[in-house]
C-alpha cells in the first residue's frame, strides 16, 4: 500500500545533540512538509520541498534544517541550536498541480523528546 | 496572512447527540478548505475538503461541513456523535500549492 513512513516513532536525545527524522513515500508526491506540533498549538509549518534539489522555510524553520535529494524523502534533521525541541513531527506530502491533487497525505508521526 | 480561528479548545457531548465544531478563516483569495481528525500520537486523516460547488460537503464517519462565505466560516457537523468520534479535529486553508494552515485544535470528548 503506498503511504508516507517515518521513522523512529519515538526518539530521546541529549541536550547539544543533532537528530534525523526519516520521513519517506511511496506515492510518487511532488511536494513534501514537515509540521511540529506541541499541545494547544496545532500545527506548524518548519520547512517544505515543492520539487527534488530545493526547499523552503516555513514559520518555524530556525533551528532545523532538511535535504530533498529525491523525490521519495524528505529528513529532518533537529539541530543543537533549537531551543525547545521536545514535540511531535508530522510529515506530509501532496500531488502538485490542479486542486483535486491539493491533499496532503500524513506520516503517522515521530516523538522526540529532549533529556 | 491567512489564519484559521478554532474558537473552542473543548468540547464534551453526550454520545448520540448532535455536534458541531466551529471553524472561522482569514483569507484573502479563494480558499481550499479542509477538516482532519487526529487520534492520539497519530497522524492526520482527511475527513472532508471544499474547493468550489456544492456549499455543503460530506465526508467519511458521517461529517459534513458548511462553507459560508458571508462568515468566513466552514464549521463541522454530525447529527449522532459515536464514542469512536472522540479525537482532535483540526480545520485547516490554503489555495493553490501554498502549504495549509492550520487551526490550533478541537478536543472532542464523548461521554456516555
Amino acid at each position: 500500500d503506498g503511504g508516507i513512513t517515518q521513522s523512529p516513532k519515538y526518539l530521546f536525545r541529549k541536550e547539544g545533540q543533532n537528530v534525523t527524522l526519516s520521513c519517506e513515500q511511496n506515492l510518487n508526491h511532488d511536494a513534501m512538509y514537515w509540521y511540529r506540533q506541541d499541545p494547544g498549538q496545532g500545527l506548524r509549518l518548519i520547512y517544505y520541498s515543492q520539487i527534488v534539489n530545493d526547499f523552503q522555510k516555513g514559520d518555524i524553520a530556525e533551528g532545523y534544517s532538511v535535504s530533498r535529494e529525491k523525490k521519495e524523502s524528505f529528513p529532518l534533521t533537529v539541530t543543537s541550536a533549537q531551543k525547545n525541541p521536545t514535540a511531535f513531527y508530522l510529515c506530509a506530502s501532496k500531488r502538485a498541480g490542479e486542486a483535486g491533487a491539493n491533499v496532503l497525505t500524513f506520516g503517522a508521526g515521530s516523538r522526540l523528546t529532549v533529556l | 496572512a491567512q489564519s484559521v480561528t478554532q474558537p473552542d479548545i473543548h468540547i464534551t457531548v453526550s454520545e448520540g447527540a448532535s455536534l458541531e465544531l466551529r471553524c472561522n478563516y482569514s483569507y484573502g483569495a479563494t480558499p481550499y478548505l479542509f477538516w482532519y481528525v487526529q487520534s492520539p500520537g497519530q497522524g492526520l486523516q482527511l475527513l472532508l475538503k471544499y474547493f468550489s460547488g456544492d456549499t455543503l460537503v460530506q465526508g467519511i464517519k458521517g461529517f459534513e461541513a458548511e462553507f459560508k462565505r458571508s462568515q468566513s466560516s466552514f464549521n463541522l457537523r454530525k447529527p449522532s456523535v459515536h464514542w469512536s468520534d472522540a479525537a482532535e479535529y483540526f480545520c485547516a486553508v490554503n489555495s493553490g500549492n501554498t502549504p495549509l494552515v492550520f487551526g490550533k485544535g478541537t478536543r472532542l470528548s464523548v461521554i456516555a
